[in-house]
């Protein structure tokens, strides 16, 4: 059982739909991370909320924009996107510091763009 | 920087026979290394960590790890594979980075 909930667990949707992937979690945690996990190619960090601070892979492309109104749910927006952007998208939470941490994971968003 | 690397993309072991899973760090500084599972259409599970302390480390499911600072290396073991023990298995470090870096990834298959 995860403290971590994704919604949805599947998405399609095509180049033009603007769509919305929402993370909640339940563990009291001050940090949430969006990853994308791709077939054969190692975890991307994409965002990171801790401490109300925004911290961002910049080769993240700007048509993937995080929200995170407080410290237990989060957003990726998503408009525009193309092909390339089908992967499963993860949400997960830690208590900073992180380094010395686990991470706790939601199961993910399968997106599928068309 | 600080990496981590997973060098077999694939491990294939018998139901009851020892497995083992490698992974090797780089890293400035004392590294904080972790285990993770996933499951097919699930996220990463979280399997045990090492901070400081014993070099043999226990985690769930009745594996464990074993930390070898002059090897630089994390190995995932188990004494007796499962079948329900196949899925992918992830190595972490943290460290002088904020954030984990994760390994590539192993894929675990045991055969009954």
């Amino acid at each position: 059982e995860t403290g971590v909930t994704q919604t949805p667990r599947h998405l399609v949707m095509g180049m033009t739909n603007k769509k919305s992937l929402k993370c909640e979690q339940h563990l009291g945690h001050n940090a949430m991370y969006w990853y994308k996990q791709s077939a054969k190619k190692p975890l991307e960090l994409m965002f990171v909320y801790s401490l109300e601070e925004r911290v961002e892979n910049n080769s993240v492309p700007s048509r993937f924009s995080p929200e995170c109104p407080n410290s237990s749910h989060l957003f990726l927006h998503l408009h525009t996107l193309q092909p390339e952007d089908s992967a499963l998208y993860l949400c997960a939470s830690s208590q900073i510091p992180t380094d010395n941490s686990p991470l706790h994971f939601g199961n993910g968003t399968r997106l599928t763009v068309t | 920087a600080q990496s981590v690397a997973q060098p077999e993309d694939q491990v294939n072991v018998a139901e009851g026979n020892p497995l083992t899973v490698k992974c090797t760090y780089s890293v400035s500084g004392n590294p904080y290394l972790f285990w993770y599972v996933q499951y097919p259409n699930r996220g990463l599970q979280f399997l045990l960590k090492y901070i400081t302390g014993d070099n043999l480390v226990k985690g769930s499911y009745g594996f464990e790890a074993e930390f070898n600072k002059s090897q630089t290396s994390f190995h995932l073991k188990k004494p007796s594979a499962l079948v329900s023990d196949s899925a992918l298995y992830f190595c972490a470090l943290g460290g002088s980075a904020r954030q984990l870096t994760f390994g590539s990834g192993t894929q675990l298959t045991v055969l009954p």
